[in-house]
C-alpha cells in the first residue's frame, strides 16, 4: 500500500523556523519531493532527496532519511509570504509520485 | 520558463454531460499527469502518460479516459460527469522518459476547478 502521513496544518511567527515531518510508507522508493503550493495557485517545487541527509538551499532544507521512512523540510527566517500547503511526495519510479495530504503553514506578524 | 496551461480555470458542468479539460505545456516533456486535489485527501494520480498515444491508469481512473495524440498536449475526459467528480483539477508534465532511474521535477497548470451540477 502507499501512505504517506504529515501534519494538517501548524502555524509559526515571523522571523521563526518551523519543521514540517513526512513519514511515508510506500511499495517502490526513489526519493521525495516537496512542493509549495499557495492557495489557488499551482505546486512548485522546492527540493527532492534521494539521499540521506539534509539538502540546503537557501532559507529552506529537506532531510530525508530512507531507513526510517522520513523526511522534513526546514524553513528558516519565516516570512509571511511562507504561508502555503507544503506538500511531500514519494517517487515510487516510473515518473510516479504518490502525495501526502499536505500541511497548511500559517505565518503570523 | 516552463508553462503548463489548462484551458480554463473554471468550469460548471451539468451531470451527465461529456467534459472535456485541456492541458498543454511547452517544453517538450515526455511526461504528462492528471490529478484531482481534494480537501483531506491530498493530489490523487488519475492518468498518465509517458508519450504520445500511451497512458497509464492511476489510481482513481474510474470515470475518467484521456487523449494524448500530440505530445504537447493531454485531455482528461468525463465522459458522462457526475457530482463526485466536482474537484479541482491538476495537470503537470515531467521531462523524463519511463524506466529512467531518478525522479524529475514536475511542472503544475494552474488548475481547474470543475463543479458538476
Amino acid at each position: 500500500g502507499q501512505n504517506i502521513d504529515q501534519p494538517t496544518e501548524m502555524t509559526a511567527t515571523e522571523g521563526a523556523i518551523v519543521q514540517i515531518n513526512c513519514t511515508y510508507q510506500t511499495s517502490g522508493f526513489n526519493g521525495l519531493f516537496w512542493y509549495q503550493q499557495h492557495a489557488g495557485e499551482a505546486p512548485t517545487f522546492l527540493s527532492y532527496n534521494v539521499l540521506d541527509g539534509l539538502e540546503e538551499k537557501g532559507r529552506f532544507s529537506s532531510f530525508l532519511s530512507r531507513s526510517k521512512g522520513y523526511s522534513y523540510l526546514l524553513l528558516k527566517e519565516l516570512q509571511m509570504k511562507d504561508s502555503a500547503s507544503y506538500l511531500c511526495a514519494a517517487y515510487t519510479g516510473f515518473q510516479k509520485l504518490v502525495f501526502g495530504t499536505g500541511t497548511r503553514l500559517l505565518v503570523s506578524p | 520558463d516552463v508553462k503548463v496551461t489548462q484551458s480554463s480555470r473554471y468550469l460548471v458542468k451539468r451531470t451527465g454531460e461529456k467534459v472535456f479539460l485541456e492541458c498543454v505545456q511547452d517544453m517538450d516533456h515526455e511526461n504528462m499527469f492528471w490529478y484531482r486535489q481534494d480537501p483531506g485527501l491530498g493530489l490523487r494520480l488519475i492518468y498518465f502518460s509517458y508519450d504520445v498515444k500511451m497512458k497509464e491508469k492511476g489510481d482513481i481512473p474510474e470515470g475518467y479516459s484521456v487523449s494524448r495524440e500530440k505530445k504537447e498536449r493531454f485531455s482528461l475526459i468525463l465522459e458522462s460527469a457526475s457530482t463526485n467528480q466536482t474537484s479541482m483539477y491538476l495537470c503537470a508534465s515531467s521531462p523524463r522518459k519511463v524506466g529512467e532511474t531518478g525522479g524529475t521535477e514536475a511542472f503544475f497548470g494552474q488548475g481547474t476547478r470543475l463543479t458538476v451540477v
